[in-house]
């Protein structure tokens, strides 16, 4: 089946640091990719997503660009704040006859230090 | 509008006995799925329900797990009897469209520790 590979946590910035958690994946189709974020005592919350191929998906700063050619949809934002110390899950859309579901990363934990 | 809600956040419970987690969805929601976290792995699809019916049950582990959704509203899962490795965290999501147009919304969990 499909799957997701993210790169291991922690991962520990001072504020204002660049930050990039890397995301590849491996799919037979076309899937959709996502970035989930659970924060602290919070359910997951959908923080981006791209269809399709060269899409960039943008939240909150946040930016993620769908690479078919090196299947990767690493999540980078240029300025990070205390706000942004959560669980950060890559995902992709799996469709198995007409049946569908997201297969998630390990999650990568983001702490962000002042 | 009520996100999707999950009980009880936290079970403590010994090995042989039975759990029962409970999820209501965001109302108007036909689809609703369970993913289980383990160990701070990755999360795990366990199954999703269109209405009251079960479109995929591939992920359920074994057949000490048991999900319901009477009626297409809330659902249940229940693990009888519970063995240590079904710790973790369970995920409930609903949504009102398919994967590809619409999103996904997660309850917070119940956390499941089984002694």
């Amino acid at each position: 089946g499909d799957s997701v590979t993210q790169m291991e946590g922690p991962v520990t910035l001072s504020e204002e640091a660049f930050l990039t958690i890397n995301c590849t994946y491996t799919a037979t189709g076309y899937p959709s990719l996502f970035w989930y974020v659970q924060y602290p005592g919070e359910g997951l919350q959908l923080l981006l997503k791209a269809t399709k191929a060269d899409d960039k998906g943008s939240n909150k700063g946040f930016e993620a660009t769908y690479r078919k050619e090196t299947t990767s949809f690493h999540l980078e934002k240029g300025s990070v704040q205390v706000s942004d110390s959560a669980v950060y899950f890559c995902a992709l859309s799996e469709e198995i006859q007409g049946a569908q579901k997201l297969v998630f990363g390990q999650g990568t934990r983001l702490t962000i230090n002042p | 509008e009520a996100g999707v809600t999950q009980f009880p956040s936290h079970s403590v419970i010994e090995k042989g006995q039975t759990v029962t987690l409970r999820c209501d969805p965001i109302s108007g929601h036909d689809n609703l799925y369970w993913y289980r976290r383990v160990m701070g792995k990755e999360i795990k699809f366990l199954l999703h329900f269109v209405k009251e019916s079960k479109q995929d049950e591939s992920g359920m582990p074994n057949n000490r797990f048991l999900a319901e959704r009477t009626g297409g509203t809330y659902s249940t899962l229940k693990v009888q009897p519970a063995e240590l490795e079904d710790s973790g965290v369970y995920f409930c999501a609903s949504s009102r469209w398919d994967l590809r147009t619409g999103e996904l919304f997660f309850g917070e969990g119940s956390r499941l520790t089984v002694l």
